[in-house]
């Protein structure tokens, strides 16, 4: 059964980096057949997803429009983990933070759309 | 404002039928899979549809999918009070190259 444990504060001053980190068990990052996502979720923005990584020979990352110019997303399989960082946070970026595999549930197609599991979630809160 | 567009509440009497909506665009639902989700407060959200209308293991067969367009439905026939939660709509968008999750609707069981 694959897990995912998050790691990271739960409160953060404006204008600093959020760090969080997602350590997998059961499940390989390195993984062909999962890409690794985090998405967050407020009462203001509803479900948003941030960015995932996979690998397929080679690491890939895609980061949602809305953060492109914030965020990254990276991989260490030493660890077995995927980390987020997101900079220059403002009371809008408060939201319960979650990672969650993207799985081949039925096929691959469902990589990009269907997560599970997810992890316990954090709840960040940015403010001084 | 999400992208997708969801109706923010739904409601219906137990064993009744509940039907969600939710509209996108081309590029988004028009031309990719929707995948539907079940949220209790306080967890994580569980797929209940891929793939527009498909179940996964374990989803009862009260819940159905459908797709035409640029929209798509989530209905529920039979309804039970543990089907009370918030759904949420989702689908990958090739204009954007990301997903897109719907503002979700609210589900009471009257």
């Amino acid at each position: 059964q694959v897990q995912l444990q998050q790691s990271g504060p739960g409160l953060v001053k404006p204008s600093q980096t959020l760090s969080l980190t997602c350590a997998v068990f059961g499940d390989r990052v390195s993984s062909h057949n999962a890409a690794w996502n985090w998405i967050r979720q407020s009462p203001s923005r509803g479900l948003e997803w941030l960015g995932r990584t996979y690998y397929r020979s080679r690491w890939y990352h895609d980061y949602a429009v809305s953060v492109k110019s914030r965020i990254t997303i990276n991989s260490d399989t030493s660890k077995n983990q995927f980390s987020l960082q997101l900079k220059s946070l403002t009371p809008d970026d408060t939201a319960v933070y979650y990672c969650a595999r993207g799985t081949a549930g039925a096929g691959p197609m469902d990589i990009y759309t269907w997560f599970d599991p997810w992890g316990q979630g954090t709840l960040v809160t940015v403010s001084s | 404002q999400s992208v997708l567009t969801q109706p923010p509440s739904a409601s219906a009497t137990p064993g009744q039928r509940v039907t969600i909506t939710c509209s996108g665009s081309g590029s988004n639902i028009g031309s990719n899979f929707v995948y539907w989700y079940q949220q209790f407060p306080g967890t994580a959200p569980k797929v209940v549809m891929y793939r527009n209308d498909l179940r996964p293991s374990g989803v009862p067969d009260r819940f159905s999918g459908s797709k035409s367009g640029t929209s798509a439905s989530l209905a529920i026939t039979g309804l039970r009070s543990e089907d009370e939660a918030d759904y949420y709509c989702a689908s990958w968008d090739d204009s954007l190259s990301g997903v897109l999750f719907g503002g979700g609707t609210k589900v009471t069981v009257l």
